[in-house]
């Protein structure tokens, strides 16, 4: 079975550039997360999709970051422009439905690690 | 706010001894509890997990604890591999309609042989 895939795995770009980060969900699950790591503040949630929906938006930094969800395969966290302050490790994460309703396992992709010059 | 604490970011245990990582959080809402292991250039894997109704979880060699008076969770590793060695991160959910997780910032166990 295929993980959750992200891609680029590793991204290094210079201060001011755009950059995009892909997530490609596991395929039946219906809940989709963006979250981002960095030693400072270890694992941050980022925003949510519920059914392609964006549920909670409130942990993206500013206006610099965006996340959208066209269908349920396919998502993408956009910055723009970069500062070198966003270098961290991005990790996207899907969940199930109702199986897994209140449990709260998540399924994380290997996560893009972005370097902002 | 960290209203999921983790304040030990590492661990240094022997081949074969017990590992014990604790978690204290602030919010009284969480009622689901869980622990992810993270080795390098991977992401975060589901490890074990424990509902507020309960006060132990066990599977295998892992066991979770959970005081809700005193708002902490510990995770026990029994016996210890140096394959365990790691980052761990304890999350909480609030459950219901509210599906997302809150980390902590992870604890490093490096166990040794």
């Amino acid at each position: 079975d295929a993980g959750v895939i992200q891609s680029p795995r590793h991204e290094v770009t210079e201060m001011g550039q755009e950059v995009t980060l892909r997530c490609k969900p596991i395929s039946g699950h219906n809940s989709l997360f963006w979250y981002r790591q960095t030693m400072m503040r270890g694992l941050e949630l980022l925003i949510y999709f519920n059914n392609n929906v964006p549920i909670d938006d409130s942990g993206m930094p500013e206006d610099r970051f965006s996340a959208k969800m066209p269908n349920a395969s396919f998502s993408t966290l956009k910055i723009q422009p970069s500062e070198p302050r966003d270098s961290a490790v991005y990790f996207c994460a899907s969940r199930p439905g109702t199986a897994y309703l209140n449990t709260g396992e998540l399924f994380f992709g290997e996560g893009s690690r972005l370097t902002v010059l | 706010d960290q209203q999921v604490k983790q304040n030990s970011p590492s661990l240094s245990v022997q081949e074969g001894r017990i590992s014990i990582l604790n978690c204290d959080y602030t919010n009284s809402m969480f009622d689901y509890f869980l622990w992810y292991k993270k080795y390098p250039a991977e992401g975060p894997t589901f490890l074990i997990s424990i509902s507020s109704i309960k006060d132990k979880n066990e599977d295998g060699r892992f066991t979770v604890f959970l005081n809700k008076s005193a708002k902490h969770l510990s995770l026990h590793i029994v016996p210890s591999q140096p394959g365990d060695s790691a980052v761990y991160f304890c999350a909480a959910s609030l459950g219901g309609s509210n599906y997302k997780l809150t980390f902590g910032k992870g604890t490093l166990l490096t166990v040794n042989p």
